[in-house]
């Protein structure tokens, strides 16, 4: 496998259920990012983990918990979770300074 | 805190003709800049990046930028539009340290007509 995947692609949820989103590099890259994608809505970085630093949204509601165990394997754990939470959830993951960013195809998430 | 503005939430264009998507940001230094498309049911691929030098960038697909830093813009530009580009378009910036975090504009939609 190359590039960055993203499991389960479809989810759908209640509120009270538990649920993780699970994504994985193959690119040997150092960082990793989850991001949300909402309808009519600029992309929202939520997370990022690298070797230097671990950077959270300071506005993501704590019921969003990610997990990064290795530099190719990030998690996004969720837990009672609100309708407005539904949108595609991306991972990416990059090397180095600024540059590029490669973007799995998503998880999309709906809660019920 | 920087912004990315992209005015135009949809373009329609006709095959063969010519596209620019614009957009500006809003920050006190030069930024690094990109833009990233997005196809239905896919994550994001980058098109092309500016981070010095020759203001003109060439991307992938045919696609081409030019930094203007008296307007504070980059704007996309393509010849001669293809159906496949049918897509949405992101203009971001990054800042920074590590210019690890990039903030994304609302996008634009690409409708090619036959």
């Amino acid at each position: 496998e190359t590039g960055v995947t993203q499991t389960p692609r479809h989810l759908v949820m209640g509120m009270t259920n538990k649920k993780s989103l699970k994504c994985e590099q193959h690119l040997g890259h150092n960082a990793m990012y989850w991001y949300k994608q909402s309808a009519k809505k600029p992309l929202e970085l939520m997370f990022v983990y690298s070797l230097e630093e671990r950077v959270e949204n300071n506005s993501v509601p704590s019921r969003f918990s990610p997990e990064c165990p290795n530099s190719s394997h990030l998690f996004l754990h969720l837990h009672t979770l609100q309708p407005e939470d539904s949108a595609l959830y991306l991972c990416a993951s990059s090397h180095g300074g600024p540059g590029e960013l490669f973007f799995g195809e998503g998880s999309r998430l709906t809660v019920l | 805190a920087q912004s990315v503005t992209q005015p135009d939430i949809h373009i329609t264009v006709s095959e063969g003709a010519s596209l620019e998507l614009r957009c500006n940001y809003s920050y006190g230094a030069t930024p690094y800049l990109f833009w990233y498309v997005q196809s239905p049911g896919q994550g994001l691929q980058l098109l092309l990046k500016y981070f010095s030098g020759d203001t003109l960038v060439q991307g992938i697909k045919g696609f081409e930028a030019e930094f203007k830093r008296s307007q504070s813009s980059f704007n996309l530009r393509k010849p001669s539009v293809h159906w496949s580009d049918a897509a949405e378009y992101f203009c971001a910036v990054a800042v920074g340290g590590s210019a690890r975090q990039l903030t994304f504009g609302s996008g634009t939609q690409l409708t090619v007509l036959p």
